[in-house]
């Protein structure tokens, strides 16, 4: 079982839906990041949080430790957010991050 | 302020030839990493620089990966001889200090492609 499991793996959307990706984990964390990889590869933190809720524009990551899960939530989705979207923790025993693998989103125009 | 550099951007070789990847982090960064992706997966770590010091290497497979960052600020990642199975995306990141709890800042990748 990986230490981060997201789902859904793949997510298609009408232009203007309301998505939401999860990300469930197992360890301890000092902190969860959602970052997003466009085609060609570059990576992007969107947020970084260990309690809560945060909101940038269209984006509102929240995080409910107790029950070791964030979600990722996505309103009025446009198709220049597609891209894949990667939950990371941070463990609270070590340095390194530990990525989850990643949930394909596709919005249709 | 600049981002994370990497280059080449994409590298196509034939089995057995060696590859060098080159990183410059962002400007006073001490925490350099380099990580692999495959297809539909996320990220592996390699290593893990603090300046100069590799000090997370274990999952770097040393017969045949090394890497270096002489002066504790670029960096550069070597296969030789590169496998059919290395062909991945080599991602680089730099973080102000080495902590799950800091930003990482990833640069471009490279993406390899092993013939």
């Amino acid at each position: 079982k990986n230490e981060v499991e997201q789902s859904p793996q793949n997510l298609t959307a009408q232009e203007g839906e309301f998505i939401t990706i999860n990300c469930s984990y197992s360890v301890g964390i000092s902190a969860l990041h959602w970052l997003q990889q466009h085609p060609g590869g570059g990576i992007v933190s969107l947020f970084m949080l260990s309690s809560g809720k945060k909101k940038h524009g269209r984006l509102i990551a929240t995080i409910n430790i107790q029950e070791k899960h964030s979600s990722l939530h996505i309103t009025a989705s446009h198709p220049r957010d597609s891209a894949v979207y990667i939950c990371a923790v941070g463990e609270t025993s070590g340095s390194r991050l530990t990525f989850g693998e990643g949930t394909q989103l596709t919005v249709n125009p | 302020e600049a981002g994370v550099v990497q280059s080449p951007r994409y590298k196509i070789i034939e089995k057995k030839q060696p590859v060098a990847f080159w990183c410059n982090p962002i400007s006073g960064h001490n925490t350099l990493y380099w990580y692999r992706q495959n297809l539909g997966q996320g990220p592996e770590l390699l290593i893990r620089y603090e300046n100069e010091e590799a000090v997370d290497d274990s999952q770097l497979p040393k017969d045949r990966f090394s890497a270096e960052r002489l002066k504790g600020v670029d960096s550069t990642l070597k296969i030789q001889p590169a496998e059919l199975g290395d062909s991945a995306v080599y991602l680089c990141a730099s973080s102000p200090i080495g902590q799950g709890s800091y930003e990482q800042y990833f640069g471009p990748g490279t993406r390899l492609t092993v013939t």
